[in-house]
């Protein structure tokens, strides 16, 4: 069965960079048609998407955080790594990381939906 | 402020139809699939509905999306004390920043 787990600090200064690894197992990165997927969510508020790796290395990321953040994956590891420079406090969330499947093609090009998730992580970013 | 407007609250009686409305645009909505996620109390978001109206292996037929122009709609019937949880929808946006995942604000549903 596919199985998602975060890992990485529970706790970051601000200005620190902020590395998250997201070890899975159940599915390859290689695999046609398959993405791995970041979420966050601050307490108390709603889901924020992140970035997304396909399995071509293909990526896309949030506009509005685009400048910070950086997916990578490794697919002998079955990891996908997400760095989030320049932490602030307002980006004190739990943090998911999910499997991503392929939809098909609308406007928006291929489309990507998130039907396994791991427990998430809770990173709380205070001085 | 999230690009999916949804209510902030939606209430029912176990047995009763409830309907969570999403309104987006013509770069999410209104040309791209909705999807539709479960997240119950202190636990990761669920997929209960993907492109629009498909329900995931496992998910009650209970559960049924729909979508209209650039709005969305999850219906949920004979109501449940055990849907009580908060509903959020998505969709990809296509606007000129390039592809990205938008979500809604979520819906907290309550089952009186």
């Amino acid at each position: 069965q596919i199985t998602l787990k975060e890992s990485g600090p529970t706790l970051v200064k601000p200005t620190q960079t902020l590395t998250l690894t997201c070890t899975f197992s159940g599915f390859s990165l290689s695999t046609s048609g398959v993405g791995v997927g970041w979420i966050r969510q601050p307490p108390g508020k709603a889901l924020e998407w992140l970035a997304l790796i396909y399995w071509n290395d293909d990526k896309r990321y949030s506009p509005s955080l685009k400048s910070r953040l950086t997916i990578t994956k490794d697919t002998s590891k079955n990891q996908v790594v997400l760095t989030m420079t320049n932490m602030d406090p307002v980006d004190t969330a739990t943090y998911y990381c999910a499997h991503g499947t392929d939809a098909g093609i609308a406007a928006a090009g291929t489309q990507y939906y998130f039907d396994y998730w791991g427990q998430g992580t809770l990173v709380t970013v205070s001085s | 402020q999230s690009v999916l407007t949804q209510p902030p609250s939606a209430s029912g009686t176990p047995g009763q139809r409830v309907t969570i409305s999403c309104s987006g645009s013509s770069s999410n909505i209104g040309s791209n699939y909705v999807y539709w996620y479960q997240q119950l109390p202190g636990t990761a978001p669920k997929l209960l509905i993907y492109r629009n109206n498909q329900r995931p292996s496992g998910v009650p037929d209970r559960f049924s999306g729909s979508k209209s122009g650039t709005s969305a709609s999850l219906a949920i019937s004979g109501l449940r004390s055990e849907d009580e949880a908060d509903y959020y929808c998505a969709a990809w946006d296509d606007s000129l920043s390039g592809p990205h995942v938008v979500f809604g604000g979520g819906t907290k549903l309550t089952v009186l």
